[in-house]
């Protein structure tokens, strides 16, 4: 069985900070692959990244940036210098060798005041 | 290139109605997947199906809910007799291909429905 548990169901933060988003899974398939996804206010989803399990080199894309760490099954995603316009639900998922089926955390909500 | 279009945007129905959800996935996608997001929760699987035929429904509720992607037209989720736990917003999503050894694209997803049951 897959899992994703995104811990922080809230955060809130001020423009300008740091903020990292934690992301742990739980899969026993030995190849497999992980996402990030971002829902705005305006209800759709927005690809971010992926990563397969054979790659654990970070990425780092303008201010976004992730962090996989295999030996603690971890895929965690830090935006620098947030802004108002990253508010928005973030949510990791997982999808193993199993085609279909991606399997997702309940998401973190990120707010960023201004 | 449209993206994955789904509609309507908002659907109301009331207790023991018919809902049909529709998506159209991107040009050149052959594989739709569904997923409900219920309030303050994640995206849960509820299908994937390929060109008329569906590969995994282990995510569907056994009763009332049925999805189809025919050779012609959108993929479809119907939910008979809907009830108020029903209410959430309906996602779709498309892919070019399915993942196998070590290769999976990414999804891209349609805007979703909006699914209120009065």
């Amino acid at each position: 069985a897959q899992k994703v548990t995104q811990a922080q169901t809230e955060i809130s933060v001020v423009e300008k900070e740091d903020v990292t988003l934690d992301c742990v899974y739980e899969t026993r398939d030995t190849t497999y692959y992980l996402f990030w996804y971002k829902q705005p206010p305006s209800g759709e989803l927005v690809f971010l990244i992926r990563r397969n399990s054979f790659d654990e080199q970070n990425e780092i894309s303008g201010r976004y940036s992730w962090n996989f760490q295999k030996s603690t099954s971890s895929f965690n995603f830090t935006i620098t210098a947030s802004q108002v316009v990253d508010s928005a639900v973030y949510f990791c998922a997982l999808r193993g060798t199993n085609a279909g089926k991606s399997t997702f955390g309940d998401g973190t909500t990120l707010t960023v005041k201004p | 290139n449209a993206g994955v279009m789904q509609n309507p945007r908002h659907l109301v129905r009331r207790r023991g109605q018919e809902a049909r959800l529709r998506c159209s996935p991107m040009k050149g996608h052959s594989h739709v997947y569904w997923y409900r997001q219920l309030p303050e929760e994640g995206l849960k699987f509820m299908v994937y199906l390929q060109k008329e035929n569906i590969i995994d429904e282990s995510g569907m509720p056994k009763e009332r809910f049925s999805a189809e992607f025919p050779k012609e037209g959108p993929s479809i989720l119907r939910i008979q007799q809907v009830v108020r736990g029903d209410s959430a917003a309906y996602f779709c999503a498309s892919s070019p291909f399915s993942s196998g050894g070590q290769r999976s694209e990414k999804l891209f997803f349609g805007s979703g429905t909006q699914l209120s049951v009065l």
